[in-house]
């Protein structure tokens, strides 16, 4: 346990669905991301909130939509999904950002995109 | 890209110290080494992390070397369960650059075998 969970751990969708991907800390940290891995290649950073501001976005397409309500928890929203969005979706969260300390990685949620 | 170069796999005895090598001959004065393991499907892992002294935690001990520009990672009694991807990463506060972001390359596969 790292004190960051993610849900739901797998998720089906079509490409027409709207679901949305939900990640909690509970370490107190003020930095929460969002990175994606897809088969046979490297994790990629997608997002990054600091103090719920959102200080960096990758190049991500816009169907793919974050959220940080709080400190504790971040979203991302799913809409109109392509197949090769089907990848382990990552949270994690460190102390502070910018700043120099370790990330905590939660579980994953492994999307497919039918 | 990531500013680290690790070799793509290793095999280690159960029960050995297993030395997993990285090179980052480009790192800057206020950049750490980290280090990162993922076993399968599961979210990375944070290791130890440093600047220039050496480290040790339960986990492991890192090396630095005096330059900076390489470093080892050794977990001292490898188990079956340390069969993992091992990431070694380089970040800090860099003006104009990422700030504190984890930058994954495609890392080590150490095999640990019985």
């Amino acid at each position: 346990e790292t004190g960051v969970t993610q849900t739901p751990r797998h998720l089906v969708m079509g490409m027409t669905n709207k679901k949305s991907l939900k990640c909690e800390q509970h370490l107190g940290h003020n930095a929460m991301y969002w990175y994606k891995q897809s088969a046979k290649k490297p994790l990629e950073l997608m997002f990054v909130y600091s103090l719920e501001e959102r200080v960096e976005n990758n190049s991500v397409p816009s169907r793919f939509s974050p959220e940080c309500p709080n400190s504790s928890h971040l979203f991302l929203h799913l809409h109109t999904l392509q197949p090769e969005d089907s990848a382990l979706y990552l949270c994690a969260s460190s102390q502070e950002n910018p700043g120099v300390g370790e990330q905590y990685f939660g579980p994953g949620t492994r999307l497919t995109v039918t | 890209d990531a500013k680290t170069t690790q070799p793509p796999s290793m095999d280690c005895a159960e029960g050995r110290a297993a030395n997993l090598p990285c090179n980052h001959s480009t790192i800057s004065g206020n950049e750490y080494v980290y280090w990162y393991r993922q076993i399968h499907s599961q979210g990375p892992q944070y290791i130890i992390h440093g600047l220039k002294n050496n480290e040790t935690n339960e986990m492991a001990s890192l090396i630095i070397t005096e330059d900076r520009k390489s470093s080892t990672l050794i977990l001292p009694h490898a188990t079956l369960r340390d069969t993992a991807v091992y990431y070694c990463i380089v970040s800090g506060l860099n003006y104009g650059g990422s700030q504190g972001n984890l930058i994954f390359g495609k890392g080590t596969k150490l095999s640990v075998k019985p």
